[in-house]
């Protein structure tokens, strides 16, 4: 099972600013098989990108991933104080899936 | 409009049972896994398990795995969870989740679709 941490756990930035979220895993991700997610207060979690680097649909050009193997990055850029929420990264391509455990950013 | 709803949540005790349901709409829910997700008050995301279009394969996290039982029924557009010997760190927020595979195999991919979820509390 591969563990993936995220960090930092919490995160403050100022409006305008940009962030960049880090996800680690345990072993190598093969074929990229990372994505991540926005939960805001209240709601169910909601698809941001998939293949570590693909927006989902409906994603605005401000959230981007990147990073292969084991370091991941997911950067928003344009932070507004509807971007608070928090991220989780999931690696998927397994029968047992995992999440990391999330960085609650605060704009 | 495409959507899952669960339902089923409430009050149980440790040691009991309980039984989630989830109905999806506006799309073709016997083509695609689905999983159930978990969140305790104040934690992150935590993956129960999942199945795949057919129930050929289930799979389950180590938490839960021979406590509880995934299964679906398409001809309803259904998917439960069944819970059994219910803990207090069972207590959660449970969504219904579909994959985005459709007729997939043996593995699992990321998810596109989540309900609103479902809160089950376990306590005396």
């Amino acid at each position: 099972e591969i563990v993936l941490t995220q960090s930092p756990a919490t995160l403050s930035v100022s409006p305008g600013e940009r962030a960049t979220l880090s996800c680690r895993a345990s072993q190598g991700i093969v074929d990229s098989q990372l994505a991540w997610y926005q939960q805001k207060p209240g709601q169910a979690p909601r698809l941001l990108i998939h293949g570590a680097s693909t927006r989902a649909t409906g994603i605005p050009d401000k959230f981007s991933g990147g990073g292969s193997g084991t370091d991941f990055t997911l950067t928003i850029s344009r932070l507004e104080p509807a971007d608070t929420a928090v991220y989780y990264c999931q690696h998927y391509g397994t029968s047992l899936l995992t999440f990391g455990g999330g960085t609650r950013m605060e704009i | 409009e495409v959507q899952l709803v669960e339902s089923g949540g409430g009050l149980a005790q440790p040691g009991g049972s309980r039984r989630l349901s989830c109905v999806g709409s506006g799309f073709p829910f016997d083509e695609y896994a689905m999983h159930w997700v978990r969140q305790s008050p104040g934690k992150g995301l935590e993956w129960v398990g999942g199945l795949i279009w057919n129930s050929r394969y289930i799979d389950y996290a180590e938490s839960v795995k021979g406590r509880f039982t995934i299964s679906r029924d398409n001809a309803k557009n259904s998917l439960y969870l069944q819970m059994t010997s219910l803990r207090v760190e069972d207590t959660a927020l449970y969504y219904c989740v579909r994959d985005m595979a459709r007729f997939s195999g043996l593995h699992y991919y990321y998810m596109d679709l989540w309900g609103k979820g479902t809160t089950v509390t376990v306590s005396s």
